[in-house]
């Protein structure tokens, strides 16, 4: 069983469409997380949600919105997509969002490529 | 605020020899201190942690890394490479207590030749 699950893998699209990203996890977790890998692997947090409240956002431009419809899921939508949205895009989760260096579980990756 | 300085962007090794990946680590606070790997192409996967407990931490694969708060460095070790080993390692920081944030390194390429 996939505990971090991702999907579409690839994903290719024209600028200025919008594109959804989705994230599930069967591990019971409580906390969840978007993260983005540019082009040079470096990883940047953009959001984590707790239970489905939001507790982490970094300055991502308002065109990426998260949607947590149960704690389990935690989808990203991108609007008016642009080149350099181009990335790779990771879910993880965590049991908890305090917790004393609690592990983060990622899925496998989103490669986003925009035309 | 926390970092992580990865010192090295490329390291090669002959499989078989010992691997050494440096991170110094810098933060306001108690941190947790982590080193994640990334295979091609794979997501991410946790080697070992540090959460202020033993300071050298022993994880999988034969990886392990040692904890000197007065240096603030975090080093990955293995006695023996294995081409399996080639990869691409982070050393990743959070705050203890602090919403779980991880702030990662700029990542370490790991190549192991014959």
């Amino acid at each position: 069983d996939t505990a971090v699950s991702q999907t579409p893998k690839y994903l290719v699209t024209q600028m200025g469409n919008d594109k959804s990203i989705k994230c599930e996890q069967n591990l019971g977790h409580d906390t969840m997380y978007w993260y983005k890998q540019d082009s040079k692997k470096f990883l940047k947090i953009m959001f984590s949600y707790n239970n489905k409240e939001l507790i982490i956002n970094e300055t991502v431009p308002n065109r990426f919105s998260p949607k947590s419809p149960d704690k389990a899921h935690l989808n990203l939508h991108i609007n008016s997509l642009e080149l350099g949205d181009s990335a790779v895009y990771f879910c993880a989760s965590s049991l908890r969002t305090s917790g004393n260096g609690d592990e983060q579980f990622f899925g496998p990756g989103t490669r986003l490529t925009v035309l | 605020a926390q970092s992580v300085t990865q010192l090295d962007s490329h390291v090669s090794v002959s499989e078989g020899t010992p691997v050494l990946l440096r991170c110094n680590y810098s933060s306001s606070y108690s941190p947790s201190l982590f080193w994640y790997v990334q295979h091609p192409n794979k997501g991410l996967q946790l080697l070992l942690k540090y959460t202020s407990a033993a300071t050298l931490v022993k994880g999988i694969n034969g990886f392990e890394a040692e904890f000197k708060k007065s240096e603030t460095s975090f080093h990955l070790t293995k006695p023996s490479a294995h081409m399996s080993d080639a990869a691409e390692y982070f050393c990743v920081v959070s705050r203890t207590g602090g919403g779980n944030k991880l702030t990662f390194g700029t990542g370490t390429q790991l190549k192991v030749e014959l």
